[in-house]
């Protein structure tokens, strides 16, 4: 069964902590996987991977894609307090279908 | 401008009714997603949908069905509704195509079933 994990749960930090957040997946045919950040509403994209070893940036956050060992990690340094979110993972095949991870709940403390 | 946008935001119903959840997209997309987030956050595909393909996700009664009257938008219609129908259901777009699966979310419909 395809699946993708998210660890974490949830993590509380201080505003400044750099964090890492966890993403695994077993997903067939797999071929790329995105990171979302959800405020109160909708997700909205943050990175798509799609070749191993290759890190994207995107200002404090950065992720990268490990397909040998079926990872993907999602880091924020200098964490500021409207970082809190939940973070959410999703592997897919490449036809339109995407598994969700059950996400990661970050809360950023002042 | 909103690029992707749900109608209604909130919708409260009774079991067994019948209802729709209306979506368009203005991004010129050809692909449209639902999904459904249950209380605990955990968001699951139901649908995607072009021109071309429907792809359905194997676990969803069949008493869910996207209808598209054209590109721009993908309504969800849902039969006999149950309690376990209520949830946050999120329609999305992308371009489709190898190099690119970046979604845009709307805003998502709180559905409750009474």
């Amino acid at each position: 069964e395809d699946k993708v994990v998210q660890s974490p749960l949830s993590l509380v930090v201080h505003e400044g902590d750099t964090v890492t957040l966890n993403c695994s997946y077993e997903v067939t045919n797999f071929r790329s996987l995105l990171w979302y950040k959800q405020e109160k509403k909708a997700p909205t994209f943050l990175f798509m991977l799609t070749s191993s070893g290759i890190e994207k940036k995107s200002g404090r956050l950065s992720s990268i894609l490990d397909k040998k060992e079926l990872f993907s990690i999602l880091n924020i340094t200098a964490t500021q307090t409207g970082d809190s979110a939940v973070y959410l993972c999703a592997g897919g095949p490449g036809r339109n279908q995407f598994y969700f991870g059950t996400g990661t709940s970050l809360t950023v403390i002042p | 401008d909103t690029a992707v946008s749900q109608t209604p935001k909130y919708l409260v119903t009774q079991m067994g009714n019948d209802k729709s959840i209306k979506c368009e997209q203005n991004l010129g997309h050809d692909t449209m997603y639902w999904y459904k987030q249950d209380s605990k956050k955990f968001l699951k595909i139901m649908f995607s949908y072009n021109n071309k393909e429907l792809i359905i996700n194997e676990t969803v009664p069949n008493r869910f069905s996207p209808k598209s009257p054209d590109k721009a938008h993908l309504n969800l219609h849902i039969n006999s509704l149950e309690l376990g129908d209520s949830a946050v259901y999120f329609c999305a777009s992308s371009q489709g195509g190898a190099s690119s699966y970046e979604q845009y979310f709307g805003p998502g419909t709180r559905l409750t079933v009474t």
